[in-house]
């Protein structure tokens, strides 16, 4: 059982550049997160998902997209990188909305 | 907006000492709470919930203050790998877990 797993676990990009974080989870969790976590500012979420198929945003969507296709899988793109965006980025599972949520190793983006 | 309170720290504690630090949450609908632990660059991960009658585990022991919404956690006989980020968790439901931006604790030998 691996959890929640997250690549890459690095990335440098270039401002003006797009990507996709990757998120998987192999424990049947319907509800997904995403945060981002900047020194001083604690755990903001940038969108959710409440089961394969539906998704919505969080405190701080601007400039990034998801989607849930399957219940494993929801990965986060980002549409043309900005150095604001430099940050560690977190991808979580959770059974249900009351339950805690299992975190994923993180992904550390700058962006130059 | 939903907000956790705490106190950034640091905390700085002799090692054997007993530690407690505090939350407060701002959204009185809050149904879930969590005590999280984060080490240095490393994924928050979950040090205990939090019921309303109080729980244990081990050194730890959690409280949950719904009148006054507040939430405190206390560690007894500290250890150097207590040394961490402890993040305080509120809310659940439609709204959602909101997260504390933590509280940095380090045991001293």
């Amino acid at each position: 059982n691996a959890g929640v797993t997250q690549t890459p676990k690095f990335q440098v990009l270039k401002t003006g550049q797009s990507m996709t974080l990757q998120c998987a989870q192999d424990m049947n969790h319907e509800y997904m997160s995403w945060y981002r976590q900047d020194p001083g500012m604690g755990l903001r979420l940038i969108h959710y998902s409440v089961g394969a198929g539906i998704t919505d945003q969080g405190e701080v969507p601007n400039g990034y997209n998801v989607s849930r296709s399957t219940t494993e899988d929801f990965p986060l793109r980002l549409l043309s990188a900005a150095p604001s965006q430099t940050s560690v980025y977190f991808c979580a599972s959770s059974p249900g909305p009351y339950n805690e949520q299992f975190f994923g190793p993180g992904t550390r983006l700058t962006v130059l | 907006r939903k907000e956790v309170e705490q106190d950034p720290g640091p905390f700085n504690v002799p090692e054997g000492a007993t530690v407690a630090f505090n939350c407060t949450y701002s959204n009185s609908a809050s149904q879930s709470f969590f005590w999280y632990r984060q080490d240095c660059r490393k994924e928050p991960k979950l040090l205990m919930s939090v019921y309303s009658s109080g729980n244990e585990d081990g050194r730890f022991t959690a409280q949950l203050n719904r009148a006054s919404q507040y939430i405190s956690l206390l560690i007894r006989d500290s250890k150097l790998s207590d040394s961490a980020t402890y993040l305080c968790v509120a809310g659940g439901g439609a709204d959602g877990l909101t997260f504390g931006k933590g509280t940095h604790l380090i045991i001293q030998p």
